[in-house]
């Protein structure tokens, strides 16, 4: 059980272009999603936390006009990078999380993402 | 500003010892402790969750809390190559649904 996948695993883009990256939890409903980034070598970074239905709530320094964040069900939340740029190549990950009393978050496989 | 500690390693064990891991937090309201492990290139799995004092045991893995020492720990007993990663330790925020993520412990475990 628990299960959450992440789509696409990996995508090329050039710069200027958008891409849509989409989270869904397979066995569960999450109440809340997360978007974390994480680069080479480094600690996951919190990008945003997101609510079905709701507006995202973005992390301090995290432009929430470049990173749009749409929860459109309680299994579906989608990041879209908007004008991507060669610094915004990373590893991009979801989780899904069941809501109180249980706080545990649940991965996604991840994306990888490269803006040439 | 909430923090937790991790000693970044690498913790070096031979196969079939057991692994100590270790984490402090600065948040005395947190409530919900998560061990994750993480492979290189990939991304973090659920372990390990402990809500009371104490320890919780499932398999090889058990976790200890001590809340009065602001400590969590991950025991792992009979290590293998396999549990050769990243260990995260994660604190769940009083009255938040947040989790704030250590760096991380990597373990390598020798044949």
């Amino acid at each position: 059980g628990a299960v959450v996948s992440q789509h696409p695993s990996w995508v090329i883009c050039k710069s200027g272009t958008s891409v849509k990256i989409e989270c869904r939890s397979l066995d569960f409903q999450a109440t809340t999603m997360f978007w974390y980034r994480q680069f080479p070598k480094q600690s996951l970074m919190l990008m945003a936390t997101s609510n079905e239905g709701s507006k995202a709530t973005y992390e301090q320094g995290v432009e929430k006009d470049k990173f749009l964040i749409n929860h459109a069900s309680l299994t579906l939340s989608t990041l879209t990078v908007t004008s991507a740029h060669p610094e915004d190549s990373s590893f991009y990950i979801c989780s899904a999380q069941p809501g109180p009393p249980l706080y545990e978050q649940y991965f996604g496989p991840g994306t990888r993402l490269t803006v040439t | 500003q909430k923090e937790v500690e991790q000693n970044s390693g690498p913790l070096s064990v031979p196969e079939g010892a057991i692994a100590s891991l270790n984490c402090t937090y600065s948040d005395r309201g947190s409530q919900s402790f998560f061990w994750y492990r993480q492979y290189s290139g990939k991304s973090p799995e659920l372990i390990m969750s402990i809500y009371s004092n104490g320890d919780k045991e499932d398999g090889r893995f058990t976790a200890q809390l001590n809340k009065a020492s602001q400590y969590v720990s991950l025991l792992i007993r009979d290590s293998q190559p396999s549990d050769s990663a990243t260990y995260l330790c994660a604190v769940e925020g009083g009255g938040g649904n947040k989790l704030t993520f250590g760096t991380g412990t990597q373990l390598k475990v020798e044949l």
